[in-house]
């Protein structure tokens, strides 16, 4: 059964400030691993998919990295902005599309 | 391009009543999944079509819990009778099959 642990729970840093978020799981053969962000009150919009056979995507100031022999996905922010701030959730697929979800980071990026 | 549709964005009802929440996915779009998101905790999936047929619905409380994809497009799930437990956020995803999921701005519904 696959399982999907975030850490840290929280997380509050200065504007500027390069940050990694960090998801684990326990089951490797996953299909896809997917980061999404999640602003308070709101639905998920999709950050970054990782299919199985890549190692990284990037967009902008984000990368996200997967290494399904450990069983991480890293999610490296650059230069954060108080924009940022939001709950980041990671979630791990089989070949069926499930997906089964982190319980997020909160990310708190002060001015 | 249209996004994922959901209605209404809040509800709030009395346990033992009834609820109804709708999604009307990204066009071309055969998949579509319903996930419970509990306050503090990551969505948990209830049910997935692919078209207008359930491939996994492992989760879904069936005692209480049911959902429909009519056509292959729309879909609803309702719940009849609530309990207070069902307080979560109800989100509404979908895909092309088993790639990226795009997801709805969700039901808040509050059962008092």
């Amino acid at each position: 059964k696959q399982e999907v642990t975030q850490i840290p729970a929280a997380l509050s840093v200065p504007e500027g400030e390069n940050l990694v978020l960090n998801c684990s799981f326990t089951d490797s053969a996953i299909y896809n691993l997917q980061w999404f962000r999640q602003d308070p009150g709101k639905g998920l919009t999709s950050l970054l998919l990782i299919q199985s056979s890549q190692r990284e995507q990037t967009s902008g100031r984000l990368n996200a990295s997967l290494d399904k022999s450990s069983g991480r996905s890293t999610l490296y922010i650059a230069a954060s902005q108080p924009g940022d701030s939001a709950t980041y959730l990671c979630a791990a697929s089989g070949n069926t599309g499930k997906l089964i979800f982190g319980q997020g980071t909160t990310l708190q990026v002060k001015p | 391009e249209a996004g994922v549709a959901q209605s209404p964005r809040y509800k709030i009802i009395e346990k033992r009543q009834s609820v109804a929440f709708w999604c009307n996915p990204i066009s071309g779009h055969a998949t579509l999944y319903w996930y419970q998101q509990i306050l503090g905790q990551g969505p948990k999936l209830l049910i997935q079509f692919q078209n207008n047929g359930v491939v996994d619905d492992s989760q879904l409380p069936k005692d209480r819990f049911s959902a429909e994809r009519l056509k292959g497009v729309d879909s609803t799930l309702k719940i009849q009778p609530a309990k207070l437990e069902d307080s979560a956020v109800y989100l509404c995803a979908s895909s092309f099959w088993a790639y990226e999921q795009y997801f709805g701005p969700g039901t808040r519904l509050t059962v008092t």
